[in-house]
């Protein structure tokens, strides 16, 4: 079974459109931290945000936000006015308390193309 | 910013040669990883290194590969007898602590093997 999942495999926008990828996970652990992740063509992985499991409240930085639901297990990330810098494949990851939180479970990402 | 830093950025092998891909931590860092991506697939753990052993490891990370710290810099990963399908951008990773606390990715080594 799929640790995270991200159901979306590719969506395209058009510029000043708000998105929402979305993020599933599962876990047993009370404890786990979740992240997201931006890759574009380059390659490299960049950090976008890292969350507890006792902390719940969303979080807003400039156009992206994170909506956290443990009820539904998710961890979704919206992008307000998409800019075409936004495209690149997103991934969302999940550590947890049984491997003392080092090995990430990482998702298989969602590919956002946003057009000009 | 501190970062992870991974040499080289692209490395192209023949099927059958050995290959080792470099990476320098961040300085303060403990915990060491890496974990594997094949192209237009998901990003994929392979090892977790402390205190100058493994203390874990993915089905994937069999006896063909390994991993060490030669000195108090470098964290290498090596592919004794590359495959075609070893082909993959492989990424580095440290942390301060256990907890991922700091836990920084490097930007990646894209591995070809032909």
């Amino acid at each position: 079974a799929q640790k995270v999942t991200q159901a979306q495999t590719e969506i395209s926008v058009v510029e000043k459109e708000d998105v929402t990828l979305d993020c599933v996970y599962e876990t047993r652990d009370t404890t786990y931290y979740l992240f997201w992740y931006k890759q574009p063509p380059s390659g490299e992985l960049v950090f976008l945000i890292r969350r507890n499991s006792f902390d719940e409240q969303n979080e807003i930085s400039g156009r992206y936000s994170w909506n956290f639901q443990k009820s539904t297990s998710s961890f979704n990330f919206t992008i307000t006015a998409s800019q075409v810098v936004d495209s690149a494949v997103y991934f969302c990851a999940l550590s947890e308390t049984s491997y003392n939180f080092n090995k990430f479970y990482f998702g298989s990402g969602t590919k956002l193309n946003v057009k000009p | 910013e501190p970062e992870v830093t991974q040499t080289p950025s692209h490395q192209v092998t023949q099927m059958g040669q050995e290959v080792i891909l470099r990476c320098v931590p961040i300085s303060n860092h403990l915990y060491f990883y890496w974990y594997r991506q094949i192209l237009g697939q998901k990003v994929e753990f392979l090892v977790s290194f402390y205190n100058n052993e493994i203390s874990e490891k993915s089905e994937i990370f069999d006896d063909q590969f390994s991993v060490e710290r030669p000195d108090g810099s470098n964290f290498t990963l090596k592919i004794r007898s590359t495959k075609l399908e070893d082909s993959a951008m492989y990424f580095c990773a440290s942390s301060v602590k256990q907890e991922n606390y700091g836990y920084t990715f490097g930007s990646g080594t894209r591995l070809t093997v032909v």
